[in-house]
């Protein structure tokens, strides 16, 4: 069975500029959940999707935003990129529920804003 | 909201030593922990989980203990090897929160 699969792996992006990542779980997994991940403050909590609902936000800006599709595959977007948004973002999904269950991540894509 | 604190931030041991990694947690409604361990330029795995129904699981070299009481909950991984170098990360879940929390992580050295 595939893994968690995120694309692109490596983006390059300018201040103001938005980006858009894409991530398809492993089949049958219809919660998918978003993590940023820095040196500095680990993994944190985007959001949580599951049969196209946004059941969990965390503490990020509005400029973070997210959707799920009815395949299950998710994207998630950010606007007017700051410095401060280079990150790896990790994508993960899991059977049943993400709060009950074991995540399963990609290999991320990695964001650098310049 | 939840907070989980990861201690110690770095860990180094002699192969062939145990290593303990603690969580403390704050939600008492907390009922999954989930321990994940991430390779250097890898993704996160998750190598053991508890749930709140058990205080203790072992897999192999591996050992999670959990004191719902206290709130706290540990990784104990004995005979370690240069192969168990990386960060693990605790985690806690809430049924319902449809969220999982993790600690700052904690960076283990095996040195051979």
């Amino acid at each position: 069975k595939a893994g968690v699969t995120q694309t692109p792996r490596y983006l390059i992006k300018t201040r103001g500029q938005q980006v858009t990542l894409s991530c398809s779980p492993i089949s049958g997994h219809r919660s998918v959940s978003w993590y940023q991940q820095t040196p500095g403050q680990g993994l944190q909590f985007l959001f949580e999707y599951f049969s196209e609902t946004q059941r969990n936000k965390g503490n990020f800006p509005g400029r973070f935003s997210g959707r799920q599709f009815s395949n299950s595959r998710s994207e998630m977007n950010v606007s007017t990129l700051e410095l401060g948004d280079s990150a790896l973002y990790l994508c993960a999904s899991s059977f049943r529920d993400s709060d009950n269950s074991p995540l399963h991540f990609g290999n991320g894509t990695r964001l650098t804003v310049t | 909201g939840e907070n989980v604190e990861q201690h110690p931030s770095t860990l180094s041991v002699q192969e062939g030593d145990s290593a303990v990694i603690k969580c403390t947690y704050s939600d008492s409604a907390s009922n999954y922990f989930p321990w994940y361990k991430q390779e250097l330029g890898k993704r996160p795995q998750l190598i053991i989980d508890i749930r709140s129904n058990v205080g203790e699981k072992k897999d192999q070299r591996i050992a999670v203990t959990l004191n719902k009481t206290a709130k706290h909950f540990s990784l104990h991984i004995t005979e370690t090897q240069p192969e168990d170098s990386a960060v693990y990360f605790c985690a806690v879940c809430v049924t319902g929160g449809f969220k999982t929390i993790f600690g700052a992580g904690t960076r283990l050295f095996v040195k051979a």
